[in-house]
């Protein structure tokens, strides 16, 4: 039973193109997240939803716009994808979004862009 | 400034044997939390320890075992008893209070030796 998962694993397009990645999790939680982890490791948080409400929105290009239809879906889609957007994308969920609440993360989704 | 600093970019170890990962961090919040996830190659992020600002006790699970030491901003991971299936990246993580936005270290990357 996968508690994060996220659709599809890998996505390989081209420059200019528009993708979505889909995040569900079946854990009940409150609070969504969506991370980018560039080629050198380094994790980013982008957005984070909490019952379905914006909560965090850091600087990204407002060519990634995050979608919460109910508080168990956190979908990105990403509008004319550029070179520098390949990275992993990881969805993560935690009960709610309290100091101390342990995110847990999907297997992430492995964007290329070419 | 960096929030959280990881200032080795690899460990070696031998089997068995113990190994600390340091992390430094930076705020001026009282309240905050920190966490350590481990990444694998395969990739998932795997959530490991945490430890809030003002737990009196370091935080301990299992093997791992984090040395909290408030006044140096400082919160190392030790792992005890090394096993060949920790060879992973480490990253260490903090949320302050004000903000609650999850801050990621660049990780360290350690190896288990035979």
């Amino acid at each position: 039973d996968t508690a994060v998962s996220q659709t599809p694993k890998y996505l390989v397009t081209q420059m200019g193109n528009d993708k979505s990645i889909k995040c569900e999790q079946n854990l009940g939680h409150d609070t969504m997240y969506w991370y980018k982890q560039d080629s050198k490791k380094f994790l980013k948080i982008m957005f984070s939803y909490n019952n379905k409400e914006l909560i965090i929105n850091e600087t990204v290009p407002n060519r990634f716009s995050p979608k919460s239809p109910d508080k168990a879906h956190l979908n990105l889609h990403i509008n004319s994808l550029e070179l520098g957007d390949s990275a992993v994308y990881f969805c993560a969920s935690s009960q709610n979004s309290g100091l101390g609440e342990t995110q847990y993360f999907g297997p992430g989704t492995r964007l290329l862009v070419l | 400034a960096q929030k959280i600093t990881q200032t080795q970019p690899g460990m070696f170890v031998q089997e068995k044997e113990a190994v600390t990962l340091d992390c430094t961090y930076d705020t001026s919040d009282p309240s905050y939390g920190l966490f350590w996830y481990k990444q694998p190659s395969s990739g998932e992020m795997i959530f490991l320890i945490y430890q809030g600002s003002y737990d009196q006790q370091n935080a301990t699970e299992g093997r791992y075992s984090l040395n909290f030491q408030k006044a140096r901003k400082s919160a190392n991971l030790v792992i005890s008893a090394s096993q060949l299936g920790d060879s992973a990246m480490y990253f260490c993580a903090m949320r302050e209070g004000r903000s609650y936005i999850p801050t990621f270290g660049r990780g360290t990357s350690l190896i288990v030796h035979p």
